[in-house]
């Protein structure tokens, strides 16, 4: 059973500090990874999509890495601003099963 | 391009009753994923219908139940509601497993 754990649960930095996220799995046989933030009480907004071949994947200030065979990703935010405020998840796509499987989040709070 | 749409995004219902959600995907996609968030918790799968039928289903009572229709939309009902069914329910649709998930703003189903 795939398990996903996101590291920290909270995080607090103050606006322009360069931040990562991380994002573990225990089954490696994925067939990507994806990165979402959700604004409180919203849905989700899809920020990069890792496939199982790739190392990594840029979308302007953002950067996610992914090892599949450690299990691991990061999501790399640069020069943070306030409204990066949200809470960050990562899933995984494994198996026939197909459904994404979700990390429990990081609570990003950037401060002015 | 509409993103995922959702309908209705909030109600209220009575405990015991019966409510239906709906989810149109984008255009072209045709999986669909059902998650339930309750408040505090992550994110846990519901369904998922691929082409009209179901393909997985995750650790729900059978009074959580679905359909997609010929068109790709699908439906979400919940018979028999209990307080610990309020939650935020969200629909995600993407073309196949390799490719992005997108999700809709949710639907915000309080019981009481």
């Amino acid at each position: 059973k795939q398990e996903v754990t996101q590291i920290p649960a909270a995080l607090s930095v103050p606006e322009g500090e360069n931040l990562v996220l991380n994002c573990s799995f225990t089954d490696s046989a994925i067939y990507n990874l994806q990165w979402f933030r959700q604004d409180p009480g919203k849905g989700l907004t899809s920020l990069l999509l890792i496939q199982s071949s790739q190392r990594e994947q840029t979308s302007g200030r953002l950067n996610a890495s992914l090892d599949k065979s450690s299990g691991r990703s990061t999501l790399y935010i640069a020069a943070s601003q306030p409204g990066d405020s949200a809470t960050y998840l990562c899933a995984v796509s494994t198996g026939t099963a197909s459904k994404l499987t979700f990390g429990t989040g990081t609570r990003l709070q950037v401060t002015l | 391009e509409a993103g995922v749409t959702q309908s209705p995004t909030h109600l209220i219902k009575t405990r015991g009753q019966q409510v239906t959600l709906r989810c149109s995907p984008i255009s072209g996609h045709t999986s669909v994923y059902w998650y339930q968030q309750a408040l505090g918790l992550g994110l846990q799968f519901l369904l998922w219908y691929d082409e009209g039928e179901e393909r997985n289903r995750g650790n729900f009572p059978p009074r959580f139940s679905g359909r997609q229709f010929p068109n790709y939309s699908s439906e979400l009902n919940v018979n028999a509601l209990e307080l610990e069914d309020s939650a935020l329910y969200l629909c995600a649709s993407r073309w196949t497993v390799y490719t992005e998930a997108f999700f809709g703003q949710g639907t915000r189903l309080t019981v009481v």
